[in-house]
């Protein structure tokens, strides 16, 4: 159980356009799920917490105009990346809350490489 | 965003021999830590987990040890093998909320000698 799931895996596009990345939770609501990102043998950087039916809440100097998040049901979270530029380029990846035993634990994607030409 | 640390530090060991890998943490009010295993290309995995009021925690082949004096947190690995090798992430944050967030550390890459 607690699998979360990211669509697509990899997407390249060019640069000026906008691409939507998904993070699916499969088996369980997720009231809460969290975007990061993560750039070649860095650490992940949390991007946003994004919670269901309200706007996300952005960490410092992620512009939120430019990742625009959308938590449309307790399933589902996207993560727009609108007019990408080269520097986008990044392995975005996202998790999601899920209360078990009286606590919240969170679960992982498999991310989405993003390449932006 | 928060974030910790730019570059990955790297550790080499035999395959066969314990590895240790150690993190440094910065939040004293987190209630809760975590091991990750990062495989090249693929999300975190979760290894095992100690809550604030242990100091050390065992699982199959994994052990973590929780120093809250000095902020330390080690993940311990017996017998070593290849499949180890991948980026182990330390992790904290709280658990009373949904919103707790996740806050990694800089990451250790452990490269196993066959």
């Amino acid at each position: 159980g607690a699998v979360v799931s990211q669509h697509p895996s990899r997407v390249i596009c060019k640069s000026g356009t906008s691409v939507k990345i998904e993070c699916r939770s499969l088996d369980f609501q997720a009231t809460t799920m969290f975007w990061y990102r993560q750039f070649p043998k860095q650490s992940l950087m949390l991007m946003a917490t994004s919670n269901e039916g309200s706007k996300a809440t952005y960490e410092q100097g992620v512009e939120k105009d430019k990742f625009l998040i959308n938590h449309a049901s307790l399933t589902l979270s996207t993560l727009t990346v609108t007019s990408a530029h080269p520097e986008d380029s990044s392995f975005y990846i996202c998790s999601a809350s899920h209360r078990g035993s009286g606590l919240y634990e969170q679960y992982f994607g498999p991310g989405t490489r993003l390449t932006v030409t | 965003g928060e974030s910790v640390g730019l570059h990955l530090p790297t550790l080499s060991v035999q395959e066969g021999d314990n590895s240790i890998i150690n993190c440094a943490y910065s939040n004293s009010a987190s209630d809760y830590f975590i091991w990750y295993k990062q495989e090249s290309g693929k999300g975190p995995q979760f290894i095992i987990d100690i809550r604030s009021n242990m100091d050390k925690r065992q699982g199959q082949r994994v052990t973590v040890l929780l120093n809250k004096t000095v902020k330390h947190l080690s993940l311990q690995i017996a017998a070593t093998q290849p499949g180890d090798s991948a980026v182990y992430f330390c992790a904290e944050r709280g658990m009373k909320t949904s919103y707790d967030k996740v806050i990694f550390g800089p990451g250790t890459s452990l490269s196993v000698i066959p």
